[in-house]
């Protein structure tokens, strides 16, 4: 079945510590990529996306994430994370329309 | 306004009961979608307008679910009859016009449980 699978379902870091979340899907053909970060308690914010050229995105916050088309993988990175990173994070495809979401990773940041 | 609004921010429905959820999408954003997301899950989709009509409601999960946009700006996701496995948080989304290249604007979403 055609999915979007993220790794880890919870990742402890201590602040300053890198960070990498791992993100893979399964639809062929043109995608387009996405991560979203959900802060407790707040809505669903777009990181960054990607959809075509450079395969390194740079997003909102020092965030980072490269598609790597052959491994069907888009993940998340920043260099040294901080206490306000605390959240949930997804990855997403859309494709025409519609968003297909991974299950999330909740990421927390020990100050 | 500024944002996706959706009210109530959460709902408790006891079985049997019929919920209404409600949302204000962005002033002028033409597509408007409904989520559903299930705890310790990603959202999943529900169903899609454009303006007043309602393009896909192939991820509406039985017939009890029912949605409307009847002038294209608010939208009630209806579900009758509530089960338990309805229990969730209802996303709804706003796009200025459908498709990957704008940007999708989500709401906080209302948690419904069902005791």
């Amino acid at each position: 079945a055609q999915s979007v699978s993220q790794h880890n379902h919870h990742v402890i870091l201590s602040e300053a510590a890198s960070l990498e979340l791992g993100c893979n899907y399964s639809y062929g053909g043109t995608v387009n990529l996405f991560w979203y970060v959900q802060y407790p308690g707040q809505h669903l914010q777009l990181l960054l996306k990607y959809f075509s050229g450079d395969p390194l995105v740079k997003g909102i916050k020092g965030f980072e994430a490269e598609f790597i088309k052959s491994k069907f993988s888009f993940n998340l990175r920043k260099p040294s994370v901080q206490w306000s990173d605390t959240a949930e994070y997804f990855c997403a495809v859309n494709r025409v329309i519609k968003f297909y979401f991974g299950s999330g990773t909740k990421l927390n940041v020990k100050p | 306004g500024a944002g996706v609004s959706q009210s109530p921010r959460y709902k408790v429905a006891k079985r049997g009961q019929d919920v209404a959820l409600r949302c204000d999408p962005i002033s002028g954003h033409v597509s408007l979608f409904w989520y559903q997301q299930a705890l310790g899950q990603g959202p999943e989709f529900l169903t899609y307008f454009q303006n007043e009509a309602q393009l896909d409601k192939s991820g509406l999960p039985s017939d009890r679910f029912f949605a409307e946009r009847p002038e294209g700006s608010v939208s009630t996701l209806k579900i009758q009859r509530t089960q338990q496995e309805d229990s969730a948080v209802y996303l709804c989304a706003s796009s200025l016009v459908a498709g990957q290249d704008y940007g999708y604007t989500f709401g906080s979403g209302t948690r419904l449980t069902v005791v």
